[in-house]
Order: C-alpha cells, then sequence, then structure tokens
C-alpha cells in the first residue's frame, strides 16, 4: 500500500529537550516536504526536499532541521523545542510535478506540546 | 508571490443539498496546479481533486467538482448531494510547477452538514 508514515503520531515534550519527527514513504517520490498546521493559519511548509541530499528552507524554518540522506525518509529535527512549536506537524511527498497532476501525500500527522 | 484565499471559515449545509467552497489565488506564473483537500475530525489530510492551469475542461470526481474560472483565478469546490460524513474542513491548495514547487494552502473552510 502507497503511503507516507509519520512517528510517533502524538508526543508531549518540555522546552529545549530535541527531538526528532520520522516520516518515510514507500512511492519512490523525489519530492518530500513538512508541513506544520495551525488554528487559522492552515498548513505553512517548513523545510522542503527535492532529492537526496538537496533540501530547502520553506515559509517558517526557524527552530528546525531536516536530512535527505535517502531518498524514503525526511527526518523533521527540533534541537530545542519551544513552546511556539506546539502545533500539527504534517510530512508530505510526492512526484516532482513536471506540469502533470501530482498529488502530495501526506502522512497521518504528529500532534507535538511542548511545555 | 503565490497566495490563497478561502474567505468562508464556516458553512452549513442540509443533507442531500449541494455546496460551494470558495476558493481565489493568485500567482504570475502560468503553469500550476490546484488541488482541494479534505481534512475530517481524525486530522488526515484526503486528496480531493485536481485542476491544471491548461485544463480546457473542469474537473470531477464522483460528487466533488471544481469550477475552474480562470480569468477571474478561482477554483471553487463543488460538492453535491451532501452527506453528514462530509463535515470536516476543507482545504484549497496551488502548486507551481517550477522552483520549490511548494504547496501552498488556504486558510481552510469547515463545512457542516446538518441532517
Amino acid at each position: 500500500e502507497a503511503q507516507v508514515t509519520q512517528n510517533p503520531r502524538y508526543l508531549i515534550t518540555v522546552t529545549g529537550k530535541k527531538l526528532t519527527v520520522t516520516c518515510s514513504q514507500n512511492m519512490n517520490h523525489e519530492y518530500m516536504s513538512w508541513y506544520r498546521q495551525d488554528p487559522g493559519l492552515g498548513l505553512r511548509q517548513i523545510y522542503y526536499s527535492m532529492n537526496v541530499e538537496v533540501t530547502d528552507k520553506g515559509d517558517v524554518p526557524e527552530g528546525y532541521k531536516v536530512s535527505r540522506k535517502e531518498k524514503r525518509n525526511f527526518p523533521l529535527i527540533l534541537e530545542s523545542p519551544s513552546p511556539n512549536q506546539t502545533s500539527l506537524y504534517f510530512c508530505a511527498s510526492s512526484l516532482l510535478t513536471g506540469g502533470m497532476n501530482t498529488e502530495a501525500f501526506f502522512g497521518q500527522g504528529t500532534r507535538l506540546t511542548v511545555v | 508571490a503565490q497566495k490563497i484565499t478561502q474567505t468562508q471559515p464556516g458553512m452549513f449545509v442540509q443533507e442531500k443539498e449541494a455546496v460551494t467552497l470558495d476558493c481565489t489565488y493568485d500567482t504570475s506564473d502560468p503553469s500550476y496546479g490546484l488541488f482541494w483537500y479534505k481534512q475530517p475530525s481524525s486530522g488526515e489530510m484526503i486528496f480531493l481533486i485536481y485542476q491544471g492551469s491548461y485544463d480546457q475542461q473542469n474537473a470531477t470526481e464522483g460528487r466533488y467538482s471544481l469550477n475552474f474560472q480562470k480569468a477571474r483565478k478561482s477554483a471553487n469546490l463543488v460538492i453535491s448531494a451532501s452527506q453528514l460524513g462530509d463535515s470536516a474542513m476543507y482545504f484549497c491548495a496551488m502548486r507551481d510547477w517550477g522552483g520549490s514547487e511548494k504547496l501552498v494552502f488556504g486558510k481552510g473552510t469547515k463545512l457542516t452538514v446538518n441532517p
């Protein structure tokens, strides 16, 4: 089954304690990205990657890091989480568009609370 | 910069009636794609329908259709014969074919279907 898998689904942590949210896709997609969803703001892109070892900042990258060492994995790293990073996080993957319909497949989401 | 505007924070519809969710977009790129996603209360993002900027006909997928008016830069979602299970958040999104290929989201419309 084609899917994007995020872990964990729920996480409560304390300020300053480093954490990693994993994301893996089994569709051989080149493009992967992370979004955060906050009430009234929709989804905003944090980081994206167009291929292995190619990553770039999205709209709200401050406080986050990513890596793309393998095509299937795109972990999101919070080196020193703060309460304003409390949010619902989504990983998404897709083929690069080339002008065609390339829907983004989303993971189930990770609800992060930083206290 | 790309922008998606959804002006209806909330909408109500009676079961079995049709409903239109509004979406306007702004881009200077002639090549782009427009997407609608559904987010039920369980949180996952479900792809509904896609419209390419060069598509001549409006997209349809079952009970979903996209009313694409390119000159007005609008891409409204029409749901026919609403069902209780259609109650959810609905997000309009746009993706360009060059640059970051970022999927830009609107802030969403919460649809409630009443019995």
